[in-house]
């Protein structure tokens, strides 16, 4: 079974606003990863928290995790129009398949 | 650092035709990563190395697709022969470390279309 699951699938805001997106996953996991992709890129690594930390920051960036509700949630503070993109959790489980697997994305649209 | 390189950036072949994507990882990485992009699927795992050694292929979708990783500094992905439902956009990753739980770096993908 799919692993992450990101909520919305799309999401457009104005600049200047806060973006938050969700994460859930089904199985225990070692780590959750957010990582970025811009249209016709690659995707580029955010953030990792591991499962016994709670909340991390990077710059504008806020994660947090959430085991026993098996869930994580980006929030990105102060949105500028570069942060237009598609946004990916990935999660690493403890058991069953070896292989970090990932959402199918929230697509980030800011609007000037 | 040059990131890692993929090529070509684009492929446009005909059914039944080979095709051979190419990655060159990042300088130092030891771990290395095929996926496949579709709207449909979303990303998928096809294959990873570590140590130039094939790990886990369980994602490659059948016998038509190999992996290859001759030496830490080059890997290719081999599609004999190729069919519509391969068209997608494939990435190569690297990272650090022995394990998947690693931040992973990708390439800007190969964009592959099969009419």
């Amino acid at each position: 079974s799919q692993q992450g699951e990101e909520d919305p699938q799309a999401l457009s805001i104005q600049e200047g606003e806060n973006a938050t997106m969700n994460c859930s996953y089904k199985t225990s996991i070692n780590n959750l990863q957010w990582y970025r992709q811009n249209s016709g890129r690659g995707l580029v690594h955010l953030i990792l928290i591991r499962s016994n930390e709670r909340e991390k920051h990077s710059g504008r960036l806020r994660v947090t995790l959430d085991t026993s509700k098996k869930s994580s949630s980006l929030l990105i503070t102060a949105s500028r129009a570069a942060d237009t993109a598609s946004y990916f959790c990935a999660t690493w489980a403890i058991q069953g398949a070896q292989k970090l697997v990932f959402g199918q994305g929230t697509r980030l649209t800011i609007n000037p | 650092d040059a990131g890692v390189i993929q090529s070509p950036r684009h492929e446009v072949t005909e059914m039944g035709q080979e095709v051979t994507l190419r990655c060159k990882p990042i300088s130092g990485h030891n771990s290395l990563f095929w996926y496949r992009q579709t709207m449909m699927r979303g990303l998928e795992l096809l294959i990873y190395f570590n140590n130039n050694v094939p790990i886990d292929d369980s994602g490659m979708p059948e016998d038509r697709f190999s992996a290859k990783m001759p030496n830490a500094s080059f890997s290719t992905l081999k599609i004999q022969p190729s069919e519509p439902r391969d068209s997608a956009v494939y990435f190569c990753a690297s990272s650090t470390g022995t394990g998947l739980a690693w931040e992973q770096f990708f390439g800007p993908g190969t964009r592959l279309t099969v009419l």
